[in-house]
């Protein structure tokens, strides 16, 4: 299977929270990163999180980390229309000296 | 901080024909990175360096691309001769010894015809 797994989309109505999950098969791996992909735009960092730590809140965002399970979410409390874009999954080893290993992608779809 | 600065933005080339993109890191930075997207791969690590040296270019698709680091502050990714498989979004990133994160420029979308 492939490094890090998403799912290709998620459908959310506009107000209620979305959860993206990703899986991970490197149990090595001790930064793990959510990165936001706009039309037509780079990739923003959002958030991460270290390997020992189980969750982190960051205003409307909420990380949790399973590393019995090698399981990250990223929940978006409040979803709304400016939300929609792809939602990127990233590992690292070592933070910012090491290339990052990224999933495919959750297209975050908000319906009115 | 004017962040990862790419250019072009984009670009429309024949097959064939020579592409060069450009890439300038945040001031400070000392790790430059080029990935590739595309629909099918996804987001795809070709090449990076550290203190202008390239450390893995495991992830060069094939002797028609090369990178180099001439200073800090300038990297290029050249694909010479093009092919349309080549079409992709490419991405240069940024991030220095001792930081955690990575960041990225707005890629420069090339198209090969």
């Amino acid at each position: 299977g492939e490094d890090v797994e998403q799912s290709l989309f998620l459908s959310v109505r506009e107000g209620d929270s979305s959860v993206i999950n990703c899986t991970y098969t490197d149990s090595s791996s001790t930064y793990l990163y959510w990165y936001k992909q706009e039309p037509g735009a780079g990739l923003q960092l959002l958030t991460y999180i270290f390997s020992n730590m189980d969750m982190k809140q960051d205003q409307r965002l909420t990380v949790l980390l399973n590393k019995k399970d090698k399981h990250l979410s990223l929940r978006i409390a409040d979803t709304q229309t400016g939300d929609s874009a792809i939602y990127f999954c990233a590992i690292s080893k070592g933070g910012g000296a090491d290339g990052l290993t990224f999933g495919k992608g959750t297209h975050l779809i908000i319906q009115p | 901080d004017a962040g990862v600065i790419q250019s072009p933005r984009h670009e429309v080339t024949e097959m064939g024909q020579e592409v060069t993109l450009r890439c300038k890191p945040i001031s400070g930075h000392d790790y430059l990175f080029w990935y590739r997207q595309t629909m099918m791969r996804g987001l795809e690590l070709l090449i990076y360096f550290n203190n202008n040296v390239p450390i893995d270019d495991s992830g060069m698709p094939e002797d028609r691309f090369s990178a180099k680091m001439p200073n800090a502050s300038f990297s290029t990714l050249k694909i010479q001769p093009s092919e349309p498989r080549d079409s992709a979004v490419y991405f240069c990133a940024s991030s220095w010894t001792g930081g955690n994160t990575i960041y990225f420029g707005e890629g420069s979308w090339l198209t090969v015809v």
